[in-house]
């Protein structure tokens, strides 16, 4: 099994608080996939990165893909009561089944 | 919106029973995938089909058998319900092509089986 460790696991903060998500892994991996997901929903992809040292950015959110591509961070800023959920990377693999492997999961908590 | 579906959204059901959850799509994606998520252990795949009858094993498949007998539906069964099979299941199917291995995932079924 490829593991792909995420961390924190959990995290509440304040508005208007910067913070990161981060998901590690010694394995390589074709592509890196971050989810978010609410309650009673599928998870919902944000955003895809591919190579190695890429940087991508969504309005307050920064997705970044270690030049290894075994790790990547998720850094927010300026959080939101809007941002408040689950957030899991994943990684791609090249194999025959084109498979996924997911990290457990940041469950993101900002308060007003 | 990948134009997935999954039905029943909820079901409860007692150990030993017999138990199908259908998944079905709109736009003729060739992979599609059957996860579970459980608290702690975040999303397993439980099996994966990469085109009409053709299904393989993923991480967590024992006590599970999948079927696609056509482009659109990917059903998964549990042969005989046990409670370690309590959890949220939900169906993806893979868009994009190379490197670029994006899922979408439908809404979820939460299974209870007592």
């Amino acid at each position: 099994t490829q593991l792909l460790e995420q961390s924190p696991q959990f995290l509440s903060i304040q508005e208007g608080e910067n913070l990161t998500v981060y998901c590690n892994s010694s394995s390589v991996f074709s592509s890196l996939q971050w989810y978010r997901q609410e309650p009673g929903e599928g998870p919902v992809l944000l955003v895809t990165v591919v190579t190695g040292g890429e940087v991508k950015k969504l309005k307050r959110l920064t997705f970044q893909f270690g030049d290894a591509r075994k790790d990547s961070s998720l850094h927010i800023t300026a959080a939101q009561p809007g941002d408040t959920g689950l957030y899991l990377c994943a990684g791609a693999h090249n194999n025959a089944g084109n498979m996924l492997t997911f990290g457990g999961g940041t469950r993101l908590m900002v308060k007003p | 919106d990948a134009g997935i579906t999954q039905s029943p959204r909820h079901k409860v059901t007692e150990t030993g029973t017999p138990v199908t959850l259908r998944c079905h799509q709109t736009e003729n994606h060739r992979y599609m995938y059957w996860y579970r998520q459980d608290p702690g252990h975040g999303l397993r795949l439980i099996h994966y089909s990469y085109g009409v009858k053709d299904t393989d094993k993923g991480e967590v498949s024992d006590g599970y058998s999948v079927s696609r007998s056509k482009t659109e539906d990917f059903l998964l069964t549990l042969e005989s319900a046990t409670s370690s099979q309590t959890s949220v299941y939900f169906c993806a199917i893979r868009a994009g092509t190379g490197t670029y291995n994006e899922q979408f995932f439908g809404p979820g079924t939460r299974l209870t089986v007592l």
